[in-house]
C-alpha cells in the first residue's frame, strides 16, 4: 500500500516549548490529512485535520501545514503542556474516494515540566 | 461528534477458537466501516474496508478467511477472528465516517485481543 513516513519517532520537549512532527506521503491522490492523539490503550482522538485545498490550519495551540507539491505535512504544537504527552499519528487518505487512512508510525511526545 | 461503539473492549480466548468483535455506529448510519489492527508500540494498520450489503475489501496480506467481516446493517459491522493464534493478539479498532458530519472518521474504543 501507499506509505506515510513520520518523524521523529520520539520527541521530548520542556513545558512551554514547541513541538513539530513531520510526515510525508506517497499517494498523490490523497486529499485528507488528519492528525490523531492516542493515549495508551485508548482510541485515537482527532486533534486537527486538513484537506488538500488548504495550506495551513490552526486551532489554538495546534497548527498543521501542508505542502501538496512536496507531499509533506507537519503538526505544530506551541506552548506545550504535560498533558500533551501522548503518541501522535499522522494519516493520509487512501486516494480521494473515501475515509480509509494510511497511518504514520507515530511519534511519542513527552513534555516534561 | 458521532459515536462509534465497539465491543468487547477486552477478550481473552484460547488458541483455535473464534472471537467476534462488534462495531456499531450509534447515532448515524455507516455504509462503510474500517477495521484496523495495532500491535504494541506500532501504528494502526488498515486490515479491511467493510461495506454494508456487500463483500468486504481486504488489504494486501490480510487473510479474508481468517478475518471474517460482516456488515449486515447500516449501523453494525462485525469482525470475527477465526481459529485464533497467539500471533493474532493485538488491539483491533474500527472506524466509521459520518458523511453528514464532515470528513472526520470516528473510532470505536478498540478491542484488546489476547490469545492464549
Amino acid at each position: 500500500g501507499e506509505n506515510v513516513e513520520q518523524h521523529p519517532s520520539t520527541l521530548s520537549v520542556q513545558e512551554g516549548d514547541s513541538a513539530v512532527i513531520k510526515c510525508t506521503y506517497s499517494d498523490s491522490a490523497s486529499n485528507y490529512f488528519p492528525w490523531y492523539k492516542q493515549e495508551l490503550g485508548k482510541r485515537p482522538q482527532l486533534i486537527i485535520d486538513i484537506r488538500s485545498n488548504v495550506g495551513e490550519k490552526k486551532d489554538q495551540r495546534i497548527a498543521v501545514t501542508l505542502n501538496k507539491t512536496a507531499k509533506h505535512f507537519s503538526l505544530h504544537i506551541t506552548e506545550t503542556q504535560p498533558e500533551d504527552s501522548a503518541v501522535y499519528f499522522c494519516a493520509a487518505s487512501q486516494g480521494s474516494s473515501g475515509y480509509a487512512l494510511n497511518f504514520g508510525k507515530g511519534t511519542s511526545l513527552l513534555v516534561t515540566p | 461528534g458521532a459515536v462509534v461503539s465497539q465491543h468487547p473492549s477486552r477478550v481473552i480466548c484460547k488458541s483455535g477458537t473464534s472471537v467476534k468483535i462488534e462495531c456499531r455506529s450509534l447515532d448515524f448510519q455507516a455504509t462503510t466501516m474500517f477495521w484496523y489492527r495495532q500491535f504494541p508500540k506500532q501504528s494502526l494498520m488498515l486490515m479491511a474496508t467493510s461495506n454494508e450489503g456487500s463483500k468486504a475489501t481486504y488489504e494486501q496480506g490480510v487473510e479474508k478467511d481468517k478475518f471474517l467481516i460482516n456488515h449486515a446493517s447500516l449501523t453494525l459491522s462485525t469482525l470475527t477472528v477465526t481459529s485464533a493464534h497467539p500471533e493474532d493478539s493485538s488491539f483491533y479498532i474500527c472506524s466509521a465516517p459520518a458523511a453528514d458530519r464532515g470528513t472526520e472518521a470516528f473510532f470505536g474504543q478498540g478491542t484488546r485481543l489476547t490469545v492464549v
